[in-house]
């Protein structure tokens, strides 16, 4: 248990649609990540929170998008949904102390059909 | 963030040292090596992190070669619950949770 949390377990989604996926990091923590990770593939980083703004962004195109709130929880928001996105997301909190570890969440398995 | 190597699949049987090897040649001063590892579905779970110094926990050892330019994390006695996805990832300091995963070692142990 790492008390990094992520709803839903498990979601299937349209193409065309739009999907929130939500997060709830470790108590203490004050930096969230989001990754996403396809079939047979590591996990890739798409954008990090700070006191809730974003400081950090992978290669992805805008239409995926955050938000941090004030207790540090957090939603990854996709638009426009792919096929190509059908993917595990996974949530990582941390502290903004140096070579900290991170700690993910479960993850959330979409299907985009 | 510098770039890593490891091999694509290893083998251990159950009781022995699990030796899983990284190569990252171009690793910076300010950098460090962090071992992560992914159960079937589940989120990476955080193993061990070092800088130039050997470094043990309850789960792990690991091992940086004294140029720094390659690891070892060693697990003493793998258990099939250790069979997963060992990620070795360079990460700077400062930059908290922004982690660069590679494809990993599948680590499969048997009886």
């Amino acid at each position: 248990e790492t008390g990094v949390t992520q709803s839903p377990t498990h979601l299937i989604k349209t193409r065309g649609q739009q999907v929130t996926l939500r997060c709830s990091s470790q108590s203490g923590h004050n930096t969230v990540s989001w990754y996403q990770q396809a079939l047979g593939q590591g996990p890739q980083f798409i954008f990090q929170y700070y006191r809730e703004e974003e400081n950090g962004r992978g290669n992805f195109p805008p239409r995926f998008s955050g938000l941090q709130f004030p207790n540090y929880s957090s939603e990854l928001n996709v638009n426009a949904l792919e096929l190509d996105d059908s993917a595990l997301y996974l949530c990582a909190s941390s502290s903004t102390s140096e070579n900290t570890e991170a700690f993910f969440g479960q993850g959330t398995r979409l299907t985009v059909v | 963030d510098a770039k890593t190597t490891q091999p694509t699949s290893m083998d251990c049987a159950e009781g022995r040292a699990a030796n899983l090897p990284c190569n990252h040649s171009t690793i910076s001063g300010n950098e460090y090596v962090y071992w992560y590892r992914q159960i079937h579905s589940q989120g990476p779970q955080y193993i061990i992190h070092g800088l130039k110094n050997n470094e043990t926990n309850e789960m792990a050892s690991l091992i940086i070669t004294e140029d720094r330019k390659s690891s070892t994390l060693i697990l003493p006695h793998a258990t099939l619950r250790d069979t997963a996805v060992y990620y070795c990832i360079v990460r700077r300091t400062g930059t908290a949770s922004k982690l660069t995963f590679g494809t990993g070692t599948r680590l499969q142990v048997t009886l």
